[in-house]
């Protein structure tokens, strides 16, 4: 079965500051792709980034990037200059090219410290 | 920009009601979906719906049921409710037909079950 393990339930980091969230997954499928979604407290969940596995460059978003190491099924999330207004929940995800199912991870909170 | 409405942001309803959960959206995507959101364990999926008239369980779908009769609206049925579904339901949608792409989501209904 397809997993998504996030293993920090929560950290924080200083204001401009760079934080790396950590996520790994497990999948014997070939044609999949990955997300970080961000849910601040409106819930309203966010696209952060987005990476296709068969794409070996690291995808980037303005002060969001990740590091895909497709062998050791790494997929984290850095953000640099952290910013107060990105104080949320953080999930990883993962998806398969065959159909939408996407399954989460159980989520990272992020605080930002002033 | 892709509008998925959940018809209610906060429900309490007690044990044993029917309750009803309701999901419209308006760009005419193929694809929905329910996840059920709780502390600690992430989104989980309950059901989500191909086409209409079709549905397809998730990860978690007992005590759940689902019902799809026009393309744009997906609602999630709660036969009898218990104090173990209190949670946050969140909506999604994606466009289907092979086009990859993202989950696109409600505000989400935090529903309290007495």
């Amino acid at each position: 079965a397809q997993t998504v393990t996030q293993s920090q339930p929560e950290m924080s980091v200083q204001e401009a500051e760079t934080v790396t969230l950590s996520c790994t997954y497990d999948t014997s499928e070939s044609d999949y792709y990955l997300f970080w979604y961000k849910q601040p407290p409106s819930r309203q969940m966010i696209l952060v980034i987005r990476q296709e596995a068969y794409k070996q460059q690291n995808a980037t978003e303005n002060r969001f990037s990740v590091n895909f190491q497709k062998a050791a099924k790494s997929f984290s999330l850095k953000i640099s200059d952290s910013q107060l207004g990105d104080a949320a929940m953080y999930f990883c995800a993962w998806g398969v090219n065959r159909d939408d199912k996407i399954i989460f991870g159980k989520g990272t909170r992020l605080h930002i410290l002033p | 920009d892709v509008k998925v409405t959940q018809s209610s942001r906060y429900l309490v309803k007690r044990t044993g009601e029917k309750v009803f959960l309701e999901c419209v959206q308006d760009m005419d995507h193929e694809n929905m979906f329910w996840y059920r959101q709780d502390p600690g364990l992430g989104l989980r999926l309950i059901y989500f719906s191909y086409d209409v008239k079709m549905k397809e369980k998730g990860d978690i779908p007992e005590g759940y049921s689902v019902s799809r009769e026009k393309k744009e609206r997906f609602s999630l049925i709660l036969e009898s409710a218990s104090t173990n579904q209190t949670s946050m339901y969140l909506c999604a949608s994606t466009p289907g037909g092979g086009r990859r792409d993202t989950l696109h989501f409600g505000n989400g209904t935090r529903l309290t079950v007495t």
